[in-house]
């Protein structure tokens, strides 16, 4: 079965510091692998994609690498500002033996982070 | 991107009614896409739409419960029919960009509370 899991669940860091949130999958067959922000009550912003032949994406203190033979994926947060926080999700869609949902993104459960003034 | 709104944002609904949540898209897709997050849970893909033809449904979910409409390329429709309360939820439509690598843009969602 192809599964995303995300570890911590749950982050709290004060501000400035540099993180990581972690994403694992179970499949090495992906396709792609997205990273999302949500903030209480409100729907998904899109952070960055990492196509499977790409290692990174960066978009300004945000960096996120994949690693297909392990199965994971980081997103490294730099500098950290209370005002990111939120619930981050990854996703991955992955091929498929009978062929590949290009819209089947499969989410993992998401991290609280929490920056602290 | 894509810019996609929802209508309503939230509804309060009682036990055996139904609720449509419509999804408008800025631009023209091929697929759009229903997704649930039930509380304190991560999304689940309810079912793909495709204009013109019937919806694709996952593993759990049926077309008696979750009806969906496609008329044209930038809107669908999701009907959650004969609601209870384990249907209390965020329903978010989103659709993806093949030329950007398939990346998906979500909706803001619609907050279902079912009394």
């Amino acid at each position: 079965k192809q599964e995303v899991t995300q570890i911590p669940a749950a982050l709290s860091v004060p501000e400035g510091e540099n993180l990581v949130l972690n994403c694992s999958f179970t499949d090495s067959a992906i396709y792609n692998l997205q990273w999302f922000r949500q903030d209480p009550g409100k729907g998904l912003t899109s952070l960055l994609l990492i196509q499977s032949s790409q290692r990174e994406q960066t978009s300004g203190r945000l960096n996120a690498s994949l690693d297909k033979s392990s199965g994971r994926s980081t997103l490294y947060i730099a500098a950290s500002q209370p005002g990111d926080s939120a619930t981050y999700l990854c996703a991955a869609i992955f091929f498929g033996a009978g062929g590949t949902s290009y819209g089947k993104l499969t989410f993992g459960q998401g991290t609280i982070l929490t920056v602290h003034p | 991107s894509a810019v996609i709104s929802q209508k309503p944002s939230r509804d309060i609904c009682q036990r055996g009614t139904s609720l449509t949540i419509q999804c408008q898209v800025d631009s023209q897709v091929t697929m759009m896409f229903w997704y649930r997050q039930q509380p304190g849970q991560s999304l689940t893909l309810i079912a793909t739409a495709n204009q013109g033809s019937e919806a694709t449904y996952e593993s759990g979910f049926v077309i008696d419960k979750f009806p969906i409409s496609r008329p044209n390329l930038t809107f669908s429709t999701l009907t959650v029919s004969n609601m209870s309360p384990e249907d209390s939820s965020i329903y978010l439509c989103s659709v993806d960009k093949q030329g950007n690598g398939y990346e998906q843009y979500f909706g803001p969602g619609t907050r279902l509370t079912v009394t």
